[in-house]
């Protein structure tokens, strides 16, 4: 069965460092793979789109990887601050499908000062 | 934000009373989907709809009905409420719903107790 998997232990960094989330997924052929943010009682914002024959998708202090040989997808904040602390959700769409993405449970990301 | 809302924000209701829950947007998407985000779960789709009164089920759709007799407005239903409803609604929009690179908007979310 298809599955996306995001760590579910939440992420604790310090105030400049680099935030690495990870999102996995088995039985997709994903034609892209987004990265939303989620604040506690609201709803998800879009952050990254990347398409699966792109490796690489940069805005501003966020970076998103895709490996599809790994199936795989990284996400990086840079320069990381207490206020990109939030949830964050992979969702893939699959090709050949209606483009409607599935969305992983999103991993919980604390930045400390 | 865009322009999503969603009615009631918030609802208590017993077992077995219907409910219906309202979102309404202004940005003229042609689609919309109903999700429930549930700890654990993450977010799943209910229903969606490409079009005034076009509608299609989505990965948890059983126990619940949606309509959509106008672009901007899309109605989830829950017919007789269970308390494996009680969940947090958020209702979204996307401008195609069939392209790779169309993103969806989320609205604020309604949270529905069911006891």
């Amino acid at each position: 069965s298809q599955k996306i998997e995001q760590n579910s232990e939440a992420l604790n960094i310090q105030e400049g460092k680099t935030a690495t989330l990870t999102c996995n997924y088995t039985n997709y052929s994903p034609a892209y793979l987004q990265w939303y943010r989620q604040d506690p009682g609201r709803g998800p914002v879009f952050l990254l789109l990347i398409r699966e024959n792109e490796k690489e998708k940069r805005k501003e202090r966020l970076k998103v990887t895709f490996d599809t040989t790994l199936k795989q997808s990284l996400f990086h904040i840079t320069a990381s601050q207490p206020a990109d602390s939030a949830t964050y959700l992979c969702a893939l769409a699959a090709s050949g499908g209606s483009y409607i993405p599935t969305f992983g449970r999103g991993t919980s990301l604390i930045v400390h000062p | 934000d865009a322009g999503i809302t969603q009615s009631p924000r918030h609802k208590v209701t017993e077992t077995g009373t219907p409910v219906t829950l309202r979102c309404h947007q202004t940005e003229n998407h042609r689609y919309m989907y109903w999700y429930r985000q549930d700890p654990g779960h993450g977010l799943r789709l209910i229903h969606y709809s490409y079009g005034v009164k076009d509608t299609d089920k989505g990965e948890v759709s059983d126990g619940y009905s949606v309509s959509r007799s106008k672009t901007e407005d899309f109605l989830l239903t829950l017919e007789s409420a269970t308390s494996s409803q009680t969940s947090v609604y958020f209702c979204a929009i996307s401008e195609t719903g069939r392209s790779a690179t169309d993103t969806q908007y989320f609205g604020p979310g309604t949270r529905l107790t069911v006891l």
